[in-house]
């Protein structure tokens, strides 16, 4: 089966533009997941969908991150506007059950 | 509070000895537990993961990790390591029903010849 798509796969933007990363999961799979893996640390959660209800956006920066999952598929992940301190590897992973699956990773670099 | 502990940051092993990385949580009760590989470049693949029974779990790629209740560990480890093993390992806990994550700073393998 084919895995877990992001793009694009890398971005340069300067601070306080906008930014768009999408992501299209695994079919079947109901449970999407945003997470942020900032240079030397591990991937931490900021939003988490069932089919395109929220579980868990606690950890989103609501004031500058978006995200959606219209229909229940693809998601997309926004910031706006960008600070420097957003630079990191956005990651998507998808589940079915308490396994995810995680995509190549969208590196953001913000200057 | 719950948290995940990798503390090694960094770990240096010469090609056909063994590895083994530590992974400690905080936690009332017995989570989840996965470990995860990152390669450059790549996204996180799934090693091997823990839900109950006997706790030594064989993985892909010749690894194994053991689940440690009394001592809240769950440590990877592999008898002999291969040079395309070098990558940053984490491993990742699972608190929830909801399938949440909590991941480790990760451990950094260096693979001499």
């Amino acid at each position: 089966e084919a895995g877990v798509a992001q793009s694009p796969r890398y971005k340069i933007i300067e601070k306080r533009q906008s930014v768009a990363f999408w992501c299209n999961p695994i079919s079947g799979h109901a449970t999407l997941y945003w997470y942020q893996q900032i240079l030397g640390q591990g991937p931490k959660l900021l939003i988490q969908f069932q089919n395109n209800g929220v579980v868990d956006d606690s950890q989103l920066p609501k004031d500058r991150f978006s995200a959606e999952r219209l229909k229940g598929v693809d998601s997309t992940l926004k910031i706006q506007p960008a600070k420097l301190e957003d630079s990191a590897v956005y990651l998507c992973a998808s589940s079915r059950q308490t396994e995810q699956y995680f995509g190549p990773g969208t590196r953001l670099t913000v200057t | 509070a719950q948290s995940v502990t990798q503390p090694d940051i960094h770990i240096t092993v010469s090609e056909g000895a063994s590895l083994e990385l530590r992974c400690n949580y905080s936690y009332g009760a017995t989570p989840y537990l996965f470990w995860y590989v990152q390669s450059p470049g790549q996204g996180l693949q799934l090693l091997l993961k823990y839900f109950s029974g006997d706790t030594l779990v064989q993985g892909i790629k010749g690894f194994e990790a053991e689940f440690k209740r009394s001592q809240s560990s769950f440590n990877l480890r592999k008898p002999s390591v291969h040079w395309s093993d070098a990558a940053e390992y984490f491993c990742a806990v699972g608190f929830d029903s909801w399938g949440k994550l909590q991941f480790g700073a990760g451990t950094q393998v260096v693979v001499t010849p």
